[in-house]
């Protein structure tokens, strides 16, 4: 149970091109999901809560211009990165939670962006 | 704001040993959850075993087990019988239970080589 799925795993763009990056909750309600990156070597850094029906909520200094999130479903999240450049290449992770301070997140697969 | 340290960039072990990986937070909430999370070469974050704040028995998950020290503020990881496969980043992470927030801090990372 509370397996989330992120579409897609690997993705590899031209400089200039918008990606839109999905994680789906498969069998538990995501009231919230919550986007990571994490660059070469280095740990996860928190980007954004996203919360169902509401905006998100951005980390100090990550662009909400640049990497836009929508939470319109309790199963879905979507983040897309604008106008990409190389320097948005990084690892994408989305866990969700269902809202219970008890229960731990399940992370996504994650996606590797590649910006060329 | 809270902190989380490893101050472990790598550890290596024996199979069949036993290796401790550390790792200490800075808080001043009182009520909080504890992680460890092991991402293999595919970059998926699997959880290996959480702590409860107000709980002082330590949590155990078959070869995993925790030394928490509240007062320290110390949350190491013991793995027991090491196995090849559990060579991996091992990262420590922290979660707030009184904030309105679920997020995940993480520490760096210690990267764990298991030789046979």
């Amino acid at each position: 149970g509370a397996v989330v799925s992120q579409h897609p795993s690997r993705v590899i763009c031209k400089s200039g091109t918008s990606v839109k990056i999905e994680c789906r909750s498969l069998d538990f309600q995501a009231t919230t999901m919550f986007w990571y990156r994490q660059f070469p070597k280095q740990s996860l850094m928190l980007m954004a809560t996203s919360n169902e029906g509401s905006k998100a909520t951005y980390e100090q200094g990550v662009e909400k211009d640049k990497f836009l999130i929508n939470h319109a479903s309790l199963t879905l999240s979507t983040l897309t990165v604008t106008s990409a450049h190389p320097e948005d290449s990084s690892f994408y992770i989305c866990p969700g939670g269902t809202g219970c301070r008890n229960q731990p997140q399940h992370f996504g697969d994650g996606t590797r962006l590649s910006i060329l | 704001a809270q902190t989380v340290t490893q101050s472990q960039p790598e550890m290596s072990v024996q199979e069949a040993e036993t290796v401790t990986l550390s790792c200490t937070y800075d808080t001043s909430e009182s009520d909080y959850y504890l992680f460890w999370y092991k991402q293999p070469p595919s970059r998926q974050m699997i959880l290996v075993i959480r702590q409860e704040a107000y709980k002082q028995q330590n949590a155990t998950e078959n070869r995993f087990s925790v030394n928490f020290q509240k007062a320290a503020k110390s949350f190491s990881l013991k793995i027991s019988d090491s196995q090849l496969g559990d060579a991996a980043m091992y990262f420590c992470a922290y979660r707030s239970v009184l904030n309105n927030t679920d997020k995940l801090i993480f520490g760096t990372g210690t990267r764990l080589q298991v030789f046979p």
